[in-house]
């Protein structure tokens, strides 16, 4: 069982809609958590950090559930800019300073 | 600021064949990681690097090393390939092992 697994995807999603993404982790000593961004034959970039709380940054919501091992990215009123994979990413501290990547969900926001 | 770069972008070997591959992290950081992905995965640890030692290793085998230097840019070496070290090396650096970490665009790999 992976340690990081994302919705399979992909999702096609037109212009304007709100879409979901979930992601599930196995190992609880969990110590950080992020949605990162990856476009087609590019690097990963970070989209945001996800805290207890649960933050927003725009039109992107990050939301954790350390009791269900759950973090969720809320993407409001898409664009076609947001096409890309969203990668779930968890930094667990008892495995020191890697970084630990799902899958990736594909997105795809169509005119 | 240049950022994290990385050479070459891509590279054709032949199983067997050793590769070096190389990255320069953006100015200011002294921790460098290296990651593996493979097409439709997500990136796979493969070490981390700081003050020139080699601070943690994924799941990978000896084939695979590294090095930092003084100035605190690395290499990523791989010996014997195989066809299944085809991927996108991803090197990624930090000021420190728990800040954010910035990716260099890669260097793709071919196996032939």
């Amino acid at each position: 069982r992976k340690e990081v697994e994302q919705d399979p995807g992909p999702f096609n999603v037109p212009e304007g809609a709100t879409v979901a993404f979930n992601c599930t982790y196995s190992n609880s000593a969990s110590q950080s958590f992020f949605w990162y961004r990856q476009d087609c034959r590019k690097e990963p970039k970070l989209l945001m950090s996800v805290y207890s709380s649960g933050n927003e940054d725009g039109r992107f919501t990050a939301q954790l559930n350390r009791a269900s091992q759950y973090i969720s990215l809320l993407i409001r009123d898409s664009k076609l800019s947001d096409s890309a994979t969203y990668l779930c990413v968890v930094l667990y501290s008892n495995s020191g300073y890697a970084l630990n990547f799902g899958k990736g969900t594909s997105l795809l926001v169509t005119p | 600021d240049a950022g994290v770069t990385q050479s070459p972008t891509h590279l054709i070997k032949t199983r067997g064949q050793q590769v070096t591959l190389r990255c320069s992290p953006k100015s200011g950081h002294d921790t460098v990681s290296w990651y593996q992905q493979a097409l439709g995965q997500g990136p796979q640890f493969i070490f981390q690097y700081y003050e020139e030692e080699e601070r943690q290793r994924g799941n990978f085998p000896d084939r695979f090393s590294g090095h930092q230097f003084p100035n605190y840019s690395s290499e990523l070496n791989v010996n014997a390939l195989l066809l299944g070290d085809s991927a996108l090396y991803l090197c990624a650096s930090s000021e420190g092992a728990n800040t954010e970490a910035f990716f260099g665009q890669g260097t793709r790999l071919t196996v032939v």
